[in-house]
């Protein structure tokens, strides 16, 4: 089965740098790679997500690129806000609402 | 983006006592539909996949015949907590996707079991 591998398990940064999480998968047949955002005690809260014929994807301070050859895709936030810190999740899975399987989670704090 | 609601938010229960967890859909319809295991500070794990009119397919480690699942309906998805013990206390979030549009899956609200 796919196995997903997210770092760091923490992140902090000064507002308005940059913050960069990564996450490693292992099967090839997976195609779908969204980002969720979960603030403590709420749901996981979709961000952004790529697709294997995409290579890089952005939403206005939130960027995803992926790299299919050597399987890793990764989470860019630029500008980061004290609003920004949370709890982020990578998963990976095939297409048409199939199964996700998760990374460990990477808690990131955006000190004012 | 697509609603997803799960019931009760939270539930505290005796130790032996069943619970049961709703997942709506609430403006769309999920033949799939997917039941997460948060532990405090960890990952969500899949337990099992809801699957509209068949048998739930579950992952391994999962005890079927404790963790029930009924998905009657292509709004609707039971979880049922059977023999509830102090172990099973965790955040349970359903999860689903709206296949006939896209593939992106939205998160019910997550129901917060406390078994005492």
């Amino acid at each position: 089965g796919e196995n997903v591998e997210q770092h760091p398990s923490t992140l902090s940064v000064q507002e308005g740098d940059s913050a960069v999480i990564k996450c490693t998968y292992s099967d090839s047949a997976s195609n779908y790679f969204p980002w969720y955002k979960q603030e403590l005690g709420k749901r996981p809260q979709l961000i952004i997500d790529i697709r294997s014929n995409v290579g890089e994807k952005k939403d206005q301070r939130i960027a995803v690129t992926l790299n299919k050859t050597a399987k890793h895709f990764s989470l860019h936030i630029t500008e980061t806000q004290p609003e920004d810190s949370a709890v982020y999740f990578c998963a990976a899975g095939p297409l048409a609402g199939n199964m996700l399987t998760f990374g460990g989670g990477t808690r990131l704090m955006v000190k004012p | 983006g697509a609603v997803v609601s799960q019931h009760p938010s939270w539930v505290i229960c005796k130790s032996g006592t069943s619970v049961k967890i709703e997942c709506r859909s609430l403006d769309f319809q999920a033949t799939t539909m997917f039941w997460y295991r948060q532990f405090p500070k960890q990952s969500l794990m899949l337990m099992a996949t809801s699957n509209e009119g068949s048998k739930a397919t579950y992952e391994q480690g999962v005890e079927k015949d404790k963790f029930l699942i009924n998905h009657a309906s292509l709004t609707l998805s039971t979880l049922t907590v059977t023999s509830a013990h102090p172990e099973d206390s965790s955040f349970y979030i359903c999860s689903a996707g709206d296949s006939g549009l896209t593939d992106t899956q939205y998160f019910g609200p997550g129901t917060r079991l406390t078994v005492l």
